[in-house]
């Protein structure tokens, strides 16, 4: 079957660094992609890893490494907006999503 | 450009109406999917469409329908509705599915 995982709730500082893990089980698999969705509104793409290794776009960075079947999303300088859910998404025409990590950011 | 609209965007329905929800794009890309997400569960795929006139089973098909007849528009169908069907939905389309474009939504709630 398929199956993610990963944390339900982190908490950071604003101007610190935090990171969301994703594990995942697939049958097909294109890639690993992040997603941002903000209280009342729609998912938005963030980052995309189709090969092992990192990707880099400005505050947020991901990282997949298809041998441990895992992956996280970092994100630098944290600023209050970043507060919101962000999904982990495996598959490849049939997409399946992580139930979500909810990111609380204090001042 | 709209992008990917949704219609309706709210909806009240009694236990047992039908109804379909339109999900239109104007970005000419192949993929379509519907997704729902109730609280705690993330999204999760209803069916989805890998070009017009084509559509699939997702994580959750039971209880809803789904037709792609022209390439922008992909319509969902609840035949009798049901409160467990009361969600958010969501359409997205994509050229690659790993990179999906996500519409606004739908909040249906089913008495």
């Amino acid at each position: 079957g398929q199956s993610l995982e990963q944390p339900s709730e982190v908490t950071a500082v604003e101007g610190a660094i935090v990171q969301i893990n994703c594990t995942y089980q697939t049958s097909g698999f294109y890639g690993l992609s992040w997603y941002q969705q903000h209280d009342g509104g729609a998912p938005t793409f963030l980052s995309y890893n189709g090969l092992d290794g990192l990707e880099e776009t400005g505050r947020f960075s991901s990282f997949l490494s298809r041998s441990d079947s895992y992956g996280y999303l970092l994100l630098q300088e944290l600023q209050m907006k970043d507060s919101a859910s962000y999904f982990c998404a495996v598959g490849d025409d049939k997409i399946i999503f992580g139930k979500g990590t909810r990111l609380h950011i204090l001042p | 450009n709209a992008g990917v609209t949704q219609t309706p965007k709210f909806r009240v329905l009694k236990t047992g109406q039908s109804m379909t929800l339109l999900c239109a794009q104007d970005m000419n890309h192949e993929y379509m999917y519907w997704y729902r997400q109730d609280p705690g569960m993330g999204l999760r795929l209803i069916h989805y469409s890998v070009g017009e006139g084509t559509t699939a089973k997702g994580e959750v098909p039971d209880g809803y329908n789904v037709s792609r007849l022209k390439k922008q528009n992909f319509l969902l169908g609840l035949e009798s509705a049901a409160p467990s069907q009361t969600s958010v939905y969501f359409c997205a389309t994509t050229d690659r599915p790993m990179v999906q474009f996500f519409g606004p939504g739908t909040r249906l709630t089913v008495l």
